[in-house]
């Protein structure tokens, strides 16, 4: 069974400031991986989706890398701002083709101090 | 382009009342479909998944049940809500890809 964690749960950083979340997964055979953003309350924002056979994808000041022998991928945001405060949710689509659902980590809360 | 559709927003409910909880999707067709939920303090966990109509698969044992009468509409429902029922629900779909995008969600409070 597919098993997601992320590390760290909380992270406070001053607003400029380079970070990287990491996200481990313990079953190497997934189909993608997929990064999100969800703000209190609210549903989730599809930041970026990583194919098994891709090593990394970027978006904006976001790029995200996978390398799945390791079991490991980790989310880069450069130049952190106060509007990145979030909750940051990796998830993982298991390779087998008869259940294409998300496996979640508990997430890593991201503040951004200005 | 898609758009995906939750309704209520929020919900309060008795101990032991019905529920039905309702996604639409727009601008696609034949999506995968899903239902999570996601409890305080907890993480998302999957509960339903659908890949067409009247085909739904169920991750976890309880006492709510899911439906897809048409290609773009996935129900959630419930005969008889407990108090561990409480939580943010979504709905999610996926085309091809498997790249998965999600609605707004609805809070549902049971008292």
């Amino acid at each position: 069974k597919q098993e997601v964690t992320q590390i760290p749960a909380a992270l406070s950083v001053p607003e400029g400031e380079n970070l990287v979340l990491n996200c481990s997964f313990t079953d190497s055979a997934i189909y993608n991986l997929q990064w999100f953003r969800q703000d209190p309350g609210k549903g989730l924002t599809s930041l970026l989706l990583i194919q098994s056979s891709q090593r990394e994808q970027t978006s904006g000041r976001l790029n995200a890398s996978l390398d799945k022998s390791s079991g490991r991928s980790t989310l880069y945001i450069a130049a952190s701002q106060p509007g990145d405060s979030a909750t940051y949710l990796c998830a993982a689509v298991p390779g087998d083709t008869g259940r294409r659902a998300l496996t979640f980590g508990s997430g890593t809360r991201l503040q951004v101090q200005p | 382009s898609q758009t995906i559709h939750q309704w209520p927003a929020t919900l309060v409910q008795p101990v032991g009342s019905p529920l039905s909880l309702e996604c639409t999707v727009e601008g696609t067709s034949n999506p995968n479909l899903y239902w999570y939920r996601q409890a305080a303090g907890r993480g998302l966990q999957l509960l339903f998944y659908s890949v067409g109509i009247g085909q739904i698969s169920s991750e976890v044992p309880q006492n709510l049940s899911a439906s897809r009468p048409q290609d773009r509409q996935f129900i959630l429902s419930s005969k008889k809500l407990l108090l561990s029922d409480s939580g943010f629900y979504l709905c999610a779909w996926s085309a091809e890809t498997y790249e998965q995008y999600f609605g707004p969600g609805t809070r549902l409070t049971v008292t």
